[in-house]
């Protein structure tokens, strides 16, 4: 079983909205990321979490704020967000943080739309 | 600078074989990925290579050379439902996903 999840499917926000992304996985994986895409775009990594401790911040702005609850559990929270932050947002584990068994296995992703 | 270069988009017959190239400039290198992405949907994981050669998976296979910083994804006995953009991504020396801007395939009957 190589299933990420995530919750909602589909976001429509306001900019001043207060709003959370989650995702979840069962695999006992012990990395967990967060990748932001836009339209014909590769993912762009956003932030990663190694043994629910966050390791890398690629410099993201602070409207976006990740929460590690427990292993299985990822959030997103989203706080007065620009319409330009409306994009694909992909969450994906792997078995280990980076430096150990690196393939990454994606979520469905939440498609968010910023008006 | 690291980059990543992989054709923007390729058309193939279907039933036909198509080979998608990716070569790479990277600050170290611990493997390269290959992800199949439907459009709208999240990428799904294809291969994996580390060392020199071929890896052969049904009808998709990968092969990679390090030395020549060059891999490519071969796909065989092409079906419609692989149409698709196809990326690939090398982890650096931080390993850290450096990510091509992916191949659009178009298959036509």
């Amino acid at each position: 079983d190589t299933e990420v999840t995530q919750t909602p499917k589909h976001l429509v926000m306001g900019m001043t909205n207060k709003k959370s992304l989650k995702c979840e996985q069962h695999m006992g994986h012990r990395a967990m990321y967060w990748y932001k895409q836009k339209a014909k775009k590769p993912p762009e990594l956003m932030f990663v979490y190694s043994y629910e401790k966050l390791s890398i911040n690629e410099s993201v702005p602070s409207r976006f704020s990740p929460e590690c609850p427990n292993s299985s559990l990822l959030n997103l929270h989203l706080h007065a967000l620009q319409p330009e932050d409306s994009a694909l947002y992909l969450c994906a584990s792997s078995q280990d943080p980076p430096g150990g068994a690196e393939t990454q296995y994606f979520g469905p992703g939440t498609r968010l739309l910023v008006l | 600078g690291q980059n990543i270069d992989q054709p923007t988009e390729m058309t193939a017959t279907e039933g036909a074989i198509v080979q998608i190239n990716c070569t790479y400039q990277t600050s170290g290198f611990n493997g390269l990925f290959w992800y199949q992405q439907h459009a709208g949907e999240a990428p799904t994981f294809l291969s994996y290579n580390v060392l020199d050669g071929l890896e052969e998976k049904g009808r998709f296979s990968s092969f990679l050379s390090r030395s020549k910083g060059y891999s490519y994804l071969l796909l065989k006995e092409l079906q419609m439902k692989d149409s698709a953009s196809y990326l690939c991504a090398v982890l650096d020396s931080n390993y850290q996903l450096i990510w091509g801007a992916g191949t659009k395939l178009i298959i036509k009957p």
